[in-house]
């Protein structure tokens, strides 16, 4: 059984902390992603990984980053946590010849106070 | 630009009604389309795709058509069950041009018994 996995569900920080949020994933997959969701705007793409140390900005990569040191590890950091960064984030992963079909994380809901 | 217009929910069905969710792009080039469930405390998993003009997808008694002249890709179901309630993601990706997905805000379904 395929798994992504996110290291926590619920995440409360205060404003100004460095944030980090892994994921991993058990599949092999080369690529992958970081999204945020928000009601009314849907899933939203930060930045993805097409390999190890590899990264592309997505469409809202501002006042994040992003880790990749091996290929079933990715980690989404906020540099300095603010309280428009509270929301729902989502890790996904997929193969390169099915960049369609990726699997996701259950999520970590993200609460910045 | 990329984008997919889905409609508003939520949407409340009693069990065995026909369901449609409504699903609109905008996109330049040739978009692949997809449609992705989440059931409640999962991550999102893609249910079916069509990767062409005309195509069609299904999966577990879910269809949807690629039209390229409506610019649509409507999801439908004729019979609906209690299981399927959950929040439904229409989604494009341009694979000629890298791995990025645009998607939908979401549509929550209900099925009522």
């Amino acid at each position: 059984d395929v798994k992504v996995t996110q290291s926590s569900r619920y995440l409360v920080k205060r404003t100004g902390e460095k944030v980090f949020l892994e994921c991993v994933q058990d599949m092999d997959h080369e690529n992958m992603f970081w999204y945020r969701q928000d009601p009314g705007l849907g899933l939203r793409l930060i930045y993805f990984s097409y390999d190890v140390k590899m990264k592309e900005k997505g469409d809202i990569p501002e006042g994040y980053s992003v880790s990749r040191e091996k290929k079933e590890r990715f980690s989404l950091i906020l540099e300095s946590a603010s309280t428009n960064q509270t929301s729902m984030y989502l890790c996904a992963s997929s193969l390169p010849r099915t960049p369609y079909e990726q699997y996701f994380g259950p999520g970590t809901r993200l609460t910045v106070t | 630009g990329n984008s997919v217009t889905q409609m508003e929910g939520p949407v409340t069905l009693s069990e065995e009604a026909f369901l449609t969710i409504n699903c609109t792009y905008t996109a330049t080039g040739y978009p692949s389309l997809f449609w992705y469930v989440q059931y409640p405390g999962e991550g999102l998993q893609l249910l079916l795709k069509a990767t062409k003009a005309d195509d069609k997808g299904s999966n577990k008694g879910f269809e949807a058509t690629y039209r390229k002249e409506t610019t649509s890709f409507h999801l439908e179901k004729g019979s609906v069950q209690v299981s399927d309630s959950a929040v439904y993601f229409c989604a494009l990706i341009r694979l000629d041009t890298g791995n990025q997905f645009y998607f939908g805000t979401g549509t929550s379904l209900t099925v009522i018994p």
